[in-house]
């Protein structure tokens, strides 16, 4: 199996800030890599697909980038509303995999 | 427009086999190229893939659930059933069903069904 490694853990910022979070797969999954936020009790929804296809209807502040074994996904200005953990998903081979998550809080 | 909406029991005994169901609405199980995955959260926890089906029937697993896992359709009734065997608390979490393609990763997903399994 593909193993996502998603760094870092979590983080603490402050509204405005630029932010990147990193997930390594095991191999080279070409770019079928999505990107998902999660806020509490909800469901996940997804921000970013094919590694850097922005999903309609998300804030272009989200960007993602990489291909083969590194990806990150960037918010530019954080806003209120972005506190949440993210999550990246390969989606080239099955099984698919997640990452471990990425909980951004307000500093 | 697409839904999706899990359903199934809330509490489960140890060794029981849980049984859970995804209906869905706004798309094809068939003459579609989407299939759909289930993908389970332990309270707290991070997300986990556990399976999918395509339209043709073909299936998809976790490696390290395969054995105890089962999934299918049932496409006139619009359902995907997923089947755990053999559950443990371990297995306590919310499960989700999502629709997906491996060019689009999961695009919609149902709001989650939470299971908890004790005696």
């Amino acid at each position: 199996d593909i193993q996502m490694t998603q760094s870092p853990s979590s983080l603490s910022a402050s509204v405005g800030d630029r932010v990147t979070i990193t997930c390594r797969a095991s191999q080279g999954i070409r770019n079928d890599l999505g990107w998902y936020q999660q806020k509490p009790g909800k469901a996940p929804e997804r921000l970013i697909y094919g590694a850097s296809s922005l999903q309609s209807g998300v804030p272009s502040r989200f960007s993602g980038s990489g291909s083969g074994t590194e990806f990150t996904l960037t918010i530019s200005s954080l806003q209120p509303e972005d506190f949440a953990t993210y999550y990246c998903l390969q989606h080239g081979t099955y099984p698919w995999t997640f990452g471990q998550g990425t909980k951004v809080e307000i500093k | 427009q697409v839904t999706l909406k899990e359903s199934g029991p809330v509490l489960v005994k140890p060794t029981e086999t849980l049984t859970l169901t995804c209906t869905v609405s706004g798309f094809s199980l068939i003459k579609t190229r989407m299939g759909v995955s289930w993908i389970r959260q332990p309270p707290g926890k991070a997300l986990e893939w556990l399976a999918h089906i395509f339209p043709n029937d073909e299936e998809s697993y976790s490696t390290s659930l395969k054995s105890r896992l089962s999934i299918s359709k049932d496409a006139s009734k619009s359902q995907v059933v997923l089947t755990v065997t053999n559950v443990d608390p371990v297995d306590t979490g919310t499960y989700y069903c999502a629709r997906g393609h491996y060019d689009e990763a999961l695009d919609y997903w149902g709001q989650g069904t939470l299971v908890t399994v004790s005696s």
